[in-house]
């Protein structure tokens, strides 16, 4: 079993939809979680962080964690052939005590 | 505020020649990590650094890799006998804490031929 797993795609979702990103981790002492985004040729961006469970909104971004399930998720409102890209899903693992980055979701949205 | 900074952007290597690739941290954070990234592949944790420390080091080839974080000065990941296969792009990240959010600099690509 992968320390973070994602499914890699590609999700495809047409433009003014809901595009909803799921991510689970293995470490259940897992403290610190991120969302980044990869457009092709360039590097990681951070977009979203979030540390305790629930939702966590910032713009057309959510993220939701819970840490009961393992799960952390984004949501992405409304969503723009702009938004077409790799989502990496990231975990703070204490076990590792290193952040582990999951392989990432392509995300294509067309018009 | 600058970001991140890595150069070269661009490095093209003779197999067997070296290569050095440099990271200049976001002002202030004194954490240092460098990733592979293989075309269409994930991030692949290489290397992470505090100021003059190697602090976990498992994801680094046994051979002809290695990094460094002096007390001034940017980090430098260094391959020696540069092979096709090491052709990647090469990310370096900084945060101020362990736990912290990672901010990822432009990336080196290079090309070995």
């Amino acid at each position: 079993q992968k320390e973070v797993e994602q499914n890699s795609g590609p999700l495809s979702v047409p433009e003014g939809a809901i595009a909803s990103l799921n991510c689970t981790y293995s470490d259940r002492g897992s403290q610190s979680f991120f969302w980044y985004r990869q457009y092709s040729g360039k590097s990681p961006e951070l977009i979203m962080s979030i540390y305790s469970n629930g939702d966590k909104e910032d713009g057309r971004f959510t993220a939701q964690l819970n840490k009961a399930s393992q799960y952390v998720s984004l949501l992405i409102r409304d969503s723009q052939p702009s938004d077409s890209a790799t989502y990496l899903c990231a975990v703070f693992s204490g076990g590792y005590n290193k952040l582990i980055f999951g392989a990432g979701t392509r995300l294509a949205v067309h018009p | 505020n600058a970001g991140v900074m890595q150069n070269p952007r661009h490095l093209v290597r003779r197999r067997g020649q070296e290569a050095r690739l440099r990271c200049s941290p976001v002002k202030g954070h004194s954490h240092v990590y460098w990733y592979r990234q293989l075309p269409e592949e994930g991030l692949k944790f290489m290397v992470y650094l505090q100021k003059e420390n190697i602090i976990d080091e498992s994801g680094m080839p046994k051979e002809r890799f290695s990094a460094e974080f002096p007390k001034e000065g940017p980090s430098i990941l260094r391959i020696q006998q540069v092979v096709r296969g090491d052709s990647a792009a090469y990310f370096c990240a900084s945060s101020p804490n362990l736990v912290d959010e990672q901010y990822f600099g432009p990336g080196t690509r290079l090309t070995v031929t």
